[in-house]
C-alpha cells in the first residue's frame, strides 16, 4: 500500500543550528516528492518538490532535500534555523501509476519548535 | 494572478446539516483536488477533478461528494455532518504529467475552510 512515514512527531532545535526533517515513503512506483510546511491555521505551502535528475534539490527559505531512491528516503535539511521556521512539515509523494496517479499522499506531519 | 481561493474561510454548523465548500483553482488549471486535514494529522485525499470530471476517490463516505464547473471552480458537498467531520478543508488546484509522467507534478493549495461541526 502507498504510504508516506515521518518518523518524527515532533523536534525542537536552537535557533542557528541545523535541522533535518526524516521522510520515508512506500511503493515501488517512480515517486514524485514534495515538502509543504503549515503555519497554524493555514494553507500549505510548498518548499521543494523532486521529480527526477540531481538527487539533491533546493528550495525557497534555505531549504534542500536529498532523495536516496535506495533508502526510500526524501529528508528536508536547512543548515541553520530561523524562529520563523518553527511550524508543521509534511512531507508528501505522488506515484507515476495509472491507479494512483490522481492523489498527492501526505505523512503524518512533524512539528518543529525552535528555541532562542 | 491569484492563487487558489477557497470559501468560506470558517464555518460552524450542527450535526446532521449538510454543507458546501468552494474552491476556484489558479488561472489555467483544470484539475481540482479536495483533501481533509484532521487537527494533528496530515491532509488526506478526498476527490480529484479534471475537466468536470471525477479521477479520484478517496476512502470517504458516500456522504462526501463533489463536483467541477465548466469555469474550473468546485464544490465540496458533505450530508449528515458527525462530529468527526471537523477539520480544514484544503482545496488543491494540480497539475498532473503527461504522456509517459504520470503523477501530479504540481499542487498549490488555498488557506482552506475551517469547518466545526457541533
Amino acid at each position: 500500500a502507498q504510504s508516506v512515514t515521518q518518523p518524527d512527531i515532533h523536534i525542537t532545535v536552537s535557533e542557528g543550528a541545523s535541522l533535518e526533517l526524516r521522510c520515508n515513503y512506500s511503493y515501488g512506483a517512480t515517486p514524485y516528492l514534495f515538502w509543504y510546511v503549515q503555519s497554524p491555521g493555514q494553507g500549505l505551502q510548498l518548499l521543494l518538490k523532486y521529480f527526477s535528475g540531481d538527487t539533491l534539490v533546493q528550495g525557497i527559505k534555505g531549504f534542500e532535500a536529498e532523495f536516496k531512491r535506495s533508502q526510500s528516503s526524501f529528508n528536508l535539511r536547512k543548515p541553520s534555523v530561523h524562529w520563523s521556521d518553527a511550524a508543521e512539515y509534511f512531507c508528501a509523494v505522488s506515484w507515476a501509476q495509472k491507479t494512483s496517479y490522481d492523489k498527492v499522499i501526505f505523512g503524518p506531519g512533524t512539528s518543529l519548535s525552535v528555541i532562542p | 494572478d491569484a492563487g487558489v481561493t477557497q470559501s468560506p474561510t470558517h464555518l460552524i454548523k450542527t450535526r446532521g446539516q449538510h454543507v458546501t465548500l468552494r474552491c476556484s483553482p489558479i488561472s489555467g488549471h483544470k484539475s481540482v483536488s479536495w483533501y481533509q486535514q484532521v487537527l494533528g494529522q496530515g491532509p488526506q485525499f478526498i476527490f480529484q477533478y479534471y475537466e468536470k470530471e471525477e479521477r479520484g476517490r478517496g476512502n470517504f463516505p458516500d456522504r462526501f461528494s463533489a463536483r467541477q464547473f465548466p469555469n474550473y471552480s468546485s464544490e465540496l458537498n458533505v450530508n449528515a455532518l458527525l462530529l468527526g467531520d471537523s477539520a480544514l478543508y484544503l482545496c488543491a488546484s494540480t497539475i498532473q504529467g503527461q504522456g509517459a509522467i504520470l503523477g501530479v507534478i504540481e499542487a498549490f493549495f488555498g488557506q482552506g475552510t475551517r469547518l466545526t461541526v457541533v
